[in-house]
Parts: structure tokens; C-alpha cells; sequence
């Protein structure tokens, strides 16, 4: 039972784009929900996190929105460049569990010249 | 400061034979976490040390998987005998706290044959 589902499984944006990835959850306890890029051979990094007590959450180009209602969230690159090209997972965890992180199944992300 | 090391990189074994994995997490880490991506699905919890105890194993698939950690500084992951559905990438990752960012080592990929 996939408890975080992640979609869509690949994307291609050309530069300058907006690169959207989204997550649903099922689990109503979680809460802590970050996102992680992975570059080939290296291992997932923290890139951005959002708890559910916000609507959303900026850094730079990255954006999380978060839909507590519809148990949703999702990542939003603006402004997307080359090397931005990466697999990104999203997460989830709940109190007490913190780094017990439950994945989705990752999105490979190109971003073409 | 070095991040968590992982050895080996790859490692490509016949089904039914041994395999040990190593992990070094960042120096003063007390928390260390195995985790596991089969075939581009989702990265899965397989379990938390905290120092030399551990904390969770309930992601571990069975008993042929043995994790240890000796002294509470590295990790070993033990896979005997290992079976073909055991390819993946594991990946560690250790913490200082249990309820601070976790940084993840750049995984060991297993190859049964």
C-alpha cells in the first residue's frame, strides 16, 4: 500500500518553464512534509519542507503548496534551468517519527535548453 | 566536514551468496537510517539506530537482512542469503537529533544475479 502517491513519473520542461510535481497522502497523522532532489550517483538532499500549518512555502525558485482538506501537496519550480534536471521525491513523516520518511515514487525531472 | 559514506558503491553478487554494506554517517551523528529503492519505486524505511540500539526495524523485509551497529558510530547491513528481489539501492542516512534534517550518502547499488 503506497501511502505517499507522487505523479507524474518523468517530466520534460524547457528552460525558463514551471515545473510542477504533485503528492497525495493518505495518512492524516502525518505531519511534515518535505521534498528532495537527487542528481545521478548521489543521494537524495533536503531541498524544501512544509508543515501543515501553512498554506505554502518559498525558497528561491521552489515553492510547496499544501491542501490540508484534500491531503495534497506539491512542488513548483520557477523559472526552471538545466540544472534543475534531477529526480525529486516527495515525503512525508508525522511526530515522533521524523526521519521515518515515507517516499513517493520519485519524478525525473529534464529541463531542456 | 565529511557527509555519510557509503561503501561500496555497487556490488554485484550471485543469488544465494553474503553481501555486507557499510555506512559511515557524519561524525557526532547519533541517528542513522537504512533505507532502500527497489527497481524506480519509492525509497522505503527499512530502520533507525539511535546510537548502538535501534530504535525502529519495522521496515526490515525478513530475517535475512542484519543491521549493526557497534559502538554507535558506523553501520553494517548484512543481506545472507541474498535473493534476486533484493536488487536496489540502499541508502543511509544519519542525523543529530531524531527530529533534525537527516543528510543521505550517495547509496550502495546491489545487483543479484
Amino acid at each position: 500500500q503506497q501511502q505517499v502517491k507522487q505523479s507524474p513519473q518523468s517530466l520534460i520542461v524547457q528552460k525558463g518553464g514551471i515545473s510542477i510535481i504533485n503528492c497525495a497522502y493518505e495518512n492524516t497523522a502525518f505531519d511534515y512534509f518535505p521534498w528532495y532532489q537527487q542528481f545521478p550517483g548521489k543521494g537524495p538532499a533536503l531541498l524544501i519542507a512544509i508543515r501543515p500549518d501553512v498554506s505554502e512555502k518559498k525558497e528561491g525558485r521552489f515553492t510547496i503548496s499544501f491542501n490540508k482538506s484534500a491531503k495534497q501537496f506539491s512542488l513548483h519550480i520557477m523559472d526552471s534551468q538545466p540544472g534543475d534536471s534531477a529526480t525529486y521525491f516527495c515525503a512525508a513523516s508525522k511526530t515522533g517519527g521524523y526521519n521515518k520518511l515515507i517516499f513517493g515514487a520519485g519524478t525525473r525531472l529534464a529541463v531542456h535548453p | 566536514e565529511a557527509g555519510v559514506t557509503q561503501f561500496p558503491s555497487h556490488s554485484v553478487i550471485e543469488k544465494g551468496q553474503t553481501v555486507t554494506l557499510r555506512c559511515d554517517p557524519i561524525s557526532g551523528h547519533d541517528n542513522l537510517y537504512w533505507y532502500r529503492r527497489v527497481m524506480g519505486k519509492e525509497i522505503k524505511f527499512l530502520l533507525h539506530f539511535v546510537k548502538e540500539s535501534k530504535q525502529d526495524e519495522s521496515g526490515m523485509p525478513n530475517n535475512r537482512f542484519l543491521a549493526e551497529r557497534t559502538g554507535g558510530t558506523y553501520s553494517t547491513l548484512k543481506v545472507q542469503p541474498a535473493e534476486l528481489e533484493d536488487s536496489g539501492v540502499y541508502f543511509c542516512a544519519s542525523s543529530q537529533q531524531e527530529n533534525t534534517e537527516a543528510f543521505f550518502g550517495q547509496g550502495t547499488r546491489l545487483t543479484v544475479v
